[in-house]
């Protein structure tokens, strides 16, 4: 039972425009999110997070949005830029799971110069 | 220079072995975390820690052992029970379980001889 999905494997963009990783769980008791970034080989790096009582949260060119009664986040990245191509996970932890993260399977994202 | 470091960063395993992987932080994180990768997945968790003398399994534990006599330290047994060990294994800290975002290491690729 996938808990958090990113249905889209890779995603391609041009350098300059926005590129937009999508998310969607099923736990409605999941209260805190996260998008991390990783280089093969690498460990994850964290990027932005968002709490269950916030929409929106900025840093930068990063923005999570979530919508809960969709149970879906995002992130979008403007301007993209090549090196931003990595590996976007989203992840997703719950007050009873003591901490515990549930992982989506990861989203590639490849910006073109 | 705080961070979580790992080693070795590439692992080989003979049949009916146990190896140990490290995870050390000096980010004085009260939980710890390990992680399996494998191509095309999400991360899933081993173990985790929450504090010292303290862990629980993850989700998918078996074939895998834990230790955590400090707390800077937490390191992971693959046994021979694990039929399948070939994997990117990460470890992570966070400052508690309750909602903090986890920090990952560089990762550990172990390989089966």
């Amino acid at each position: 039972d996938q808990q958090v999905k990113q249905n889209s494997p890779s995603l391609s963009v041009q350098e300059g425009r926005i590129s937009i990783l999508n998310c969607d769980y099923t736990n409605s008791m999941f209260d805190y999110f996260l998008w991390y970034k990783k280089y093969p080989a690498e460990g994850p790096t964290f990027l932005i997070s968002i709490s269950s009582i916030k929409d929106k949260n900025e840093d930068g060119r990063f923005t999570v949005f979530l919508n809960k009664s969709a149970k879906h986040l995002s992130l979008h990245i403007v301007p993209s830029q090549p090196g931003d191509s990595a590996v976007y996970f989203c992840a997703a932890s719950a007050p009873s799971n003591t901490g515990k993260l549930i992982f989506g399977q990861g989203t590639t994202l490849q910006v073109k110069p | 220079d705080g961070g979580i470091t790992q080693s070795p960063k590439y692992l080989f395993r003979k049949e009916g072995q146990n190896v140990t992987l490290s995870c050390e932080q000096n980010l004085n994180h009260d939980a710890m975390y390990w992680y399996r990768q494998d191509p095309g997945q999400g991360l899933r968790l081993i173990y985790y820690s929450q504090i010292v003398n303290d862990f629980q399994k993850g989700d998918i534990a078996e074939g895998y052992s834990v230790s955590r006599e400090k707390k800077e330290s937490f390191p992971l047994t693959v046994t021979s029970a694990q039929k399948n060990p070939t994997a990117f294994y990460l470890c992570a800290s966070s400052a508690s379980t309750g909602g903090e975002t986890q920090y990952f290491g560089p990762g550990t690729r172990l390989l089966v001889l």
